[in-house]
């Protein structure tokens, strides 16, 4: 077990709601990225967290927003739900020193999103 | 846009055979890790490379970064059923100072026994 964890572990929304998505980092990590897994694809990168501070963004829509907490935890926020932002939302935390991005990520075991 | 592409998208292979997946990048990365999702799971960290041409082995693992750090690939030797499972590559782009990681398309390992 990487010590990652996701809440809730599945969660079924309708067309044009909002969902918060959280996630805990493992102990001493200062780092969160976020990424969509759909069914049978590789993870696509949303965003990541340094330091309580968005340092790196993937091709995602404004709707999609985060946050990071002192305690390095975080939460992915989705408005207006589509039909295809039905995926596996996966959390991973790392240890960043100096901002860099050169360490481990430890992936949690994410959140199974279906969008109705 | 960036992308990381890898092939074969699919394999099955005979256990006690080698696998290979290959990784490439539309453009240079500043390191790759290498990632193993198994069905359900969620991926877990293999290893990561660096340097230009920097090869890693862990056990029957091999791993290769190229020399102009725009592709890489992982060799399994002799091929156990516990290999089972999803590869992904997944490359670090940097750009005025933001940093993402873009994940290959994977590559699925079936091993028969």
């Amino acid at each position: 077990e990487t010590g990652v964890t996701q809440s809730p572990t599945h969660l079924i929304k309708t067309r044009g709601q909002q969902v918060t998505l959280r996630c805990s980092s493992q102990s001493g990590h200062n780092t969160v990225s976020w990424y969509q897994q759909a069914l049978g694809q590789g993870p696509q990168f949303i965003f990541q967290y340094y330091r309580e501070e968005e340092n790196g963004r993937g091709n995602f829509p404004p709707r999609f927003s985060g946050l990071q907490f002192p305690n390095y935890s975080s939460e992915l926020n989705v408005n207006a739900l589509e039909l295809d932002d039905s995926a596996l939302y996966l959390c991973a935390s790392s240890y960043t020193p100096l901002g860099f991005a050169t360490d481990t990520q430890y992936f949690g075991p994410g959140t199974r999103l279906t969008v109705l | 846009g960036q992308q990381v592409m890898q092939i074969p998208q699919y394999q099955h292979v005979q256990e006690g055979e080698d696998f290979t997946t290959y990784c490439n990048s539309s453009t240079t990365l500043s390191n790759i890790q290498w990632y193993k999702q198994r069905p359900g799971g969620h991926p877990v960290f293999l290893i990561q490379l660096v340097k230009s041409g920097e090869v890693k082995k862990q056990k029957r693992l091999t791993f290769q970064f190229g020399e102009a750090k725009k592709n890489s690939s992982l060799h399994i030797t002799a091929t156990q059923t516990t290999d089972v499972g999803t590869y992904f590559c997944a490359g670090l782009t940097t750009t005025s100072g933001t940093y993402k990681y873009i994940f290959g398309t994977g590559t699925r390992l079936k091993v028969l026994a």
